[in-house]
């Protein structure tokens, strides 16, 4: 079983839905954070967060170290918010640099 | 913003050649650089935390004579693919921490280099 396990694997939403990917972990963090990896490869990365909420825009990323939990919400989803979007976590305690990454959700919004 | 700046951005190479990949920071210092791996469909893979006027640090696994990392200066890394084979064909995308940063602080990824070994 992977340390970090995104849901779902792929999602398919229309033009204008909400959407919400889901990231939960096995080991004690650091820092948890959502990355968008566009179909180039490029990666941008979205939030860094180690408590509560992050907004961005149309972008929001909570987190709950309890359950450790995290979800990343898209409000009025459009087709340039097409892309995988991975969750890495910085292990608490583990080398100083190294992430774990989720396999990533693959979201297409269709017009 | 930080912009990362990796290049070449696809190279296509016969088996037993070796390729450079290059990986700058365009307008801040980067004492540390990141070097990731990514198969198709499968998550990043750190390979290697190279470090300014120091050796690299690889991960278990990665193989530092075939994997050469140079980190010359605070804005330049470079990863050299030595004697690549049909096998190292993937993507490779590094990331860059600002100098004097903490450690939980945002990375700037590059835009990433597509091998194909033939």
């Amino acid at each position: 079983k992977n340390e970090v396990e995104q849901s779902p694997q792929n999602l398919t939403a229309q033009e204008g839905e909400f959407i919400t990917i889901n990231c939960s972990y096995s080991v004690g963090i650091s820092a948890l954070h959502w990355l968008q990896q566009h179909p180039g490869g490029g990666i941008v990365s979205l939030f860094m967060l180690s408590s509560g909420k992050k907004k961005h825009g149309r972008l929001i990323a909570t987190i709950n170290i309890q359950e450790k939990h995290s979800s990343l919400h898209i409000t009025a989803s459009h087709p340039r918010d097409s892309a995988v979007y991975i969750c890495a976590v910085k292990a608490y305690g583990g080398a100083t640099n190294k992430l774990i990454f989720g396999t990533g959700t693959l979201l297409a919004v269709q017009p | 913003g930080a912009v990362v700046s990796q290049h070449p951005s696809w190279v296509i190479c016969k088996s037993g050649t070796s390729v450079k990949i290059e990986c700058r920071s365009l307008d801040f210092q980067a004492t540390t650089m990141f070097w990731y791996r990514q198969f198709p469909k499968q998550s990043l893979m750190l390979m290697a935390t190279s470090n300014e006027g120091s050796k690299a640090t690889y991960e278990q696994g990665v193989e530092k004579d075939k994997f050469l990392i140079n980190h010359a200066s605070l804005t330049l890394s470079t990863l050299t693919v030595t004697s690549a084979h049909p096998e190292d064909s993937s993507f490779y995308i590094c990331s860059a921490r600002l100098t004097g940063v903490p450690y939980n602080s945002p990375l700037h990824f590059g835009n990433g280099t597509r091998l194909t070994v033939t």
